[in-house]
């Protein structure tokens, strides 16, 4: 079983501030996911990371952005947020190509 | 059209009702399938995981995939208030493409 940590749980925060939304795990695994869930929808995936260096936007349009620079963390950074960033974030992992993703419990994350 | 339709629910049913959740999908290329279960303000749990067609089991719940016609359930066996959650089924191809989720259906077990 994956231990995927994500900080912090919940954030109210005003417009115009930098975020960045935490995620780390501890089992090695290369492949790395950022979801955005909203109530009532499935989840999309706004980026994802198949190794240390190696991002890639996901199928949401998503002013955020991500970095890989350890293999156990994959953080997520808004440079200014909006209220249209409300939403909550869930961080993903999975090692192998076809073995199922392990998530977080995600930061639920809301922009006055 | 979605290439994963889930009924959202709501779903409320007594405590010991045998519940089936169901997924359809229309990507022939999708291999491999999931169940997840979401308590509110939790992250999504990994339930069920198959790749072949028919039926698996694990306790009191079953997931059954039906290849040919693209569809999957996931039956709950003797609900308890405990399996009180939404269920999220997701899927994906074998040429490493994407996981695609259902919306996911809220099932509330009154006791």
């Amino acid at each position: 079983e994956a231990d995927i940590y994500q900080t912090p749980r919940y954030l109210v925060i005003g417009t115009g501030k930098k975020i960045t939304l935490e995620c780390s795990q501890t089992m090695g695994h290369d492949k790395m996911y950022w979801y955005q869930q909203d109530p009532g929808m499935e989840l999309h995936l706004i980026h994802y990371s198949y190794g240390v260096n190696s991002t890639e936007k996901g199928d949401l349009s998503s002013e955020s952005t991500v970095s890989r620079i350890r293999t156990e963390h994959f953080p997520l950074t808004l440079e200014s947020a909006r209220p249209s960033h409300t939403s909550q974030y869930l961080c993903a992992s999975r090692q192998g190509s076809n073995q199922p993703q392990h998530f977080g419990d995600g930061t639920r994350l809301s922009i006055l | 059209q979605k290439e994963v339709e889930q009924d959202p629910g709501p779903l409320s049913v007594p405590e010991g009702a045998i519940v089936s959740l169901n997924c359809t999908y229309s990507n022939s290329a999708f291999q491999y399938f999931m169940w997840y279960r979401q308590y509110s303000r939790k992250g999504p749990e990994l339930l069920m995981y198959t790749y072949s067609s028919g039926n698996k089991e694990d306790g009191r719940f079953t997931a059954q995939v039906d290849k040919s016609s693209k569809y999957i359930s996931l039956f709950i066996r003797d609900s308890q208030p405990s399996d009180s959650a939404t269920y999220l089924c997701a899927m994906k191809d074998n040429q490493g493409g994407k996981l695609i989720f259902g919306q996911g259906t809220e099932l509330s077990v009154k006791p």
